[in-house]
C-alpha cells in the first residue's frame, strides 16, 4: 500500500489478556517506530527498529510490553496482561533513516 | 536533557489572521526538526524537515524556519481547514535516531 497501515483500528478488552498490535510499514523503509498517545498527551516514544540492527526498547514502560519485526517489514506490538493505564492510542511510523517519519492512523486500544 | 517545547498550547485565530507557532529545543547537537498535523482521530501527518539553522521549507499557507534554538510555523491568512493540533518533533545527534516530541499546539480557525 502507499502508506503505513495499522490494525486493528479500534480494539476492546478485559484487564488481564493479552493484545497484539500489528504495523505495515511503507514498502523500502528501513525504520519503524511505535509511539504511545493518551488523551490530552504528547506523543510517548516505546521502542525503534532500523534495519537488521537491535531494537531500541528504551521507551517500553514495562516488560509486560514487547515488540517484533519480522523480516524487517511488518512489526507487531505485544502487550501482556493488560491494565487499564495501557488504554491509549498506539500509533506506528516508518521512515528512510534521517527523514521525517509516516505514521499509520493508530489502534485505539480500551482496557475495561 | 534533551528536550521539546510547543507554544502556545492552544491558539484560536480568525480566518485570515496570520500567525505563527513556536517550537524550541535544548539540545547538545540537531540532526534533524520535523513538523507534523495531527486532526482529531487520526495519525501525524508529516509537512516539514529541517536540518540546519537558515533553512525554510513552504507548503501553501504554512512555512516552517529553523534557527539554532527554535524553529517557527507561520500560517499566512489561515482558512478553518487548518484547523488541526501541529506537533513538532526533534532528532537529537549523538546516535539515536527517535524523534522526541513536543506535545504540540491546538489551532482553532474560526469563519
Amino acid at each position: 500500500g502507499a502508506g503505513v497501515s495499522q490494525s486493528p483500528s479500534n480494539k476492546v478488552t478485559e484487564k488481564g489478556k493479552d493484545v497484539e498490535l500489528r504495523c505495515d510499514p511503507i514498502s523500502g523503509h528501513t525504520a519503524l517506530y511505535w509511539y504511545r498517545q493518551s488523551l490530552g498527551q504528547g506523543l510517548e516514544f516505546l521502542i525503534y527498529f532500523q534495519g537488521n540492527s537491535a531494537p531500541d526498547k528504551s521507551g517500553l514502560p514495562s516488560d509486560r510490553f514487547s515488540a517484533e519485526r519480522t523480516g524487517g517489514s511488518v512489526s507487531t506490538l505485544t502487550i501482556q496482561r493488560t491494565q487499564q493505564e495501557d488504554s491509549a492510542v498506539y500509533l506506528c511510523a516508518s521512515s528512510p533513516p534521517d527523514r521525517g517519519a509516516f505514521f499509520g492512523q493508530g489502534t485505539r486500544l480500551t482496557v475495561v | 536533557e534533551d528536550q521539546v517545547t510547543q507554544s502556545p498550547e492552544a491558539l484560536r485565530l480568525q480566518e485570515g489572521e496570520s500567525s505563527s507557532l513556536n517550537c524550541s529545543y535544548t539540545v547538545s547537537g540537531l540532526r534533524g526538526l520535523f513538523w507534523y498535523r495531527q486532526d482529531p482521530g487520526k495519525g501525524p501527518e508529516f509537512l516539514f524537515t529541517l536540518y540546519s539553522a537558515g533553512e525554510e521549507k513552504e507548503k501553501e499557507r504554512l512555512k516552517a524556519t529553523l534557527t539554532k534554538k527554535e524553529s517557527f510555523l507561520h500560517i499566512t491568512a489561515p482558512k478553518p481547514e487548518d484547523s488541526a493540533t501541529y506537533l513538532c518533533a526533534v532528532q537529537f545527534s549523538g546516535g539515536s535516531y527517535i524523534p522526541t516530541f513536543g506535545r504540540g499546539t491546538s489551532l482553532i480557525v474560526h469563519p
